[in-house]
């Protein structure tokens, strides 16, 4: 069975500074993986998603991930963080024989310092 | 409006009653998926459907009931609620069964609150 594990519960940058939110995952084959972020009061948003080719994925709202098969991780990054980007954020995983059903880590709550 | 939207948005119920979530999608989505978001958890799921009429377990389904009579609609219902069914509740729609074309649209979400 698939897993998903977002080790980092909270994280707090600079607004301006470079961000890392780490996902990794628990899968037999190569999986279906997504991010999504989720405002406050608000459903969740796919940021970004990786099913097949350019390990290297980007989203929207300025993100990236990148899937790394050898460590199983689709770590999400972002260069320049804005004020805006305060959310939590979702990694996600599929399974390619399950189509209908994800299965999502438990979260990283971002914060942003002026 | 188009989208998908969710009933109520706020519920406070007590021990043992019935307590029935809504949710509405303008899309014509054939699956349609209930989660359940709890500090530490992430989002679990409950129950999906794949089409009216069909509906299959998740991961969390006990305590939980389903059912799909139109395609637009997917109601949630707790028989007899319980204080550990204080949660938030999150419904969620896909067009197509293939995880490549499938983004999960979600809605805003129901907090529940079980006393």
């Amino acid at each position: 069975a698939q897993s998903v594990t977002q080790p980092d519960i909270h994280i707090t940058v600079s607004e301006g500074a470079s961000l890392e939110l780490r996902c990794n995952y628990s899968y037999g084959a190569t999986p279906y993986l997504f991010w999504y972020v989720q405002s406050p009061g608000q459903g969740l948003q796919l940021l970004l998603k990786y099913f097949s080719g350019d390990t290297l994925v980007q989203g929207i709202k300025g993100f990236e991930a990148e899937f790394k098969r050898s460590q199983s991780s689709f770590n999400l990054r972002k260069p320049s963080v804005h004020w805006s980007d305060a959310a939590e954020y979702f990694c996600a995983v599929g399974a390619r024989s399950s189509a209908s059903k994800i299965i999502f880590g438990s979260g990283t709550r971002l914060s942003i310092r002026p | 409006d188009a989208g998908i939207t969710q009933s109520p948005r706020y519920k406070i119920t007590e021990t043992g009653r019935q307590v029935t979530l809504m949710c509405h999608q303008t899309w014509s989505h054939s699956y349609m998926f209930w989660y359940r978001q709890d500090l530490g958890h992430g989002l679990r799921l409950i129950y999906y459907s794949a089409a009216a009429d069909i509906t299959d377990k998740g991961e969390v389904p006990d305590g939980y009931v389903v059912s799909r009579s139109k395609t637009e609609n997917f109601p949630l219902t707790l028989e007899s609620a319980t204080r550990s069914q204080t949660s938030v509740y999150f419904c969620a729609s896909s067009e197509s069964k293939a995880l490549i074309h499938n983004e999960q649209f979600f809605g805003p979400g129901t907090r529940l609150t079980v006393l």
